[in-house]
């Protein structure tokens, strides 16, 4: 049972454009979504983390937006460029559950053009 | 500089012989963690180790081995590698197992394939 869905699996953005990447979950457990990014040859590393008591976090040109009712939540990357090409991943996990656990949805290859 | 190590970073190997891919963290941190990641299939949990001799198993954990002896290490150990084993393999660390909103700190991965 995939418990984190996301989309698109990939995705190519012109430069300058917008990149939206979303995910949904099932789990209504789940109360810390954080969405790492992966270059080539690199393993992940946060980029963006929000929790359900707020609607959007933004940080730079990385915004996060979250919809509890709909159980859904995207990552918007403004004026996309071609530095920002990697793999996205979102993530959801439950704090509190006695043990640090993450599920990863399965990942957007970005490629952001000239 | 606060690391995870992977080694080797690439591995070429035949079906049935064993190997071990090692890791080492020099943050101190308690919770451990493998993943291996496949095209269209993300990164998915195979061991997880919540201190020094605490292991449990993650979502795929068949035909894989860990051990725990050390803080800082965390050998993956295939014991007999198949094909269906080829795959890009990360450790990750978070300094303890109630580091809910603390960021995994990956490895740059190994890229293992089994013929």
């Amino acid at each position: 049972q995939q418990q984190v869905k996301q989309s698109p699996q990939s995705l190519i953005v012109q430069k300058g454009g917008i990149s939206i990447i979303n995910c949904a979950y099932e789990n209504t457990a789940f109360d810390y979504f954080p969405w790492y990014q992966q270059f080539p040859g690199k393993g992940p590393a946060l980029l963006i983390a929000i929790r359900p008591d707020v609607s959007e976090k933004k940080e730079g040109r990385f915004t996060i937006s979250f919809n509890k009712s709909a159980k859904q939540f995207s990552l918007h990357i403004m004026d996309s460029q071609p530095g920002d090409s990697a793999t996205y991943f979102c993530a959801a996990s439950t704090t509190g559950a006695g043990s640090y656990q993450l599920t990863f949805g399965k990942g957007t290859k970005l490629s952001v053009i000239p | 500089e606060a690391q995870v190590t992977q080694n080797p970073r690439y591995l070429i190997t035949v079906t049935g012989k064993k190997l071990t891919v090692t890791c080492s963290q020099n943050m101190n941190h308690e919770y451990m963690s493998w993943y291996r990641q496949d095209p269209g299939l993300g990164l998915r949990q195979i061991y997880y180790s919540m201190n020094v001799e605490v292991t449990d198993k993650g979502d795929v954990p068949e035909g894989y081995k860990v051990s725990r002896k050390e803080k800082r290490n965390f050998p993956l150990i295939l014991e007999s590698p198949s094909p269906n084993q080829t795959s890009l393999y990360f450790c990750a660390s978070v300094p303890s197992p109630s580091s809910y909103n603390s960021p995994l700190h990956f490895g740059n991965g190994t890229r293992l394939t089994v013929t």
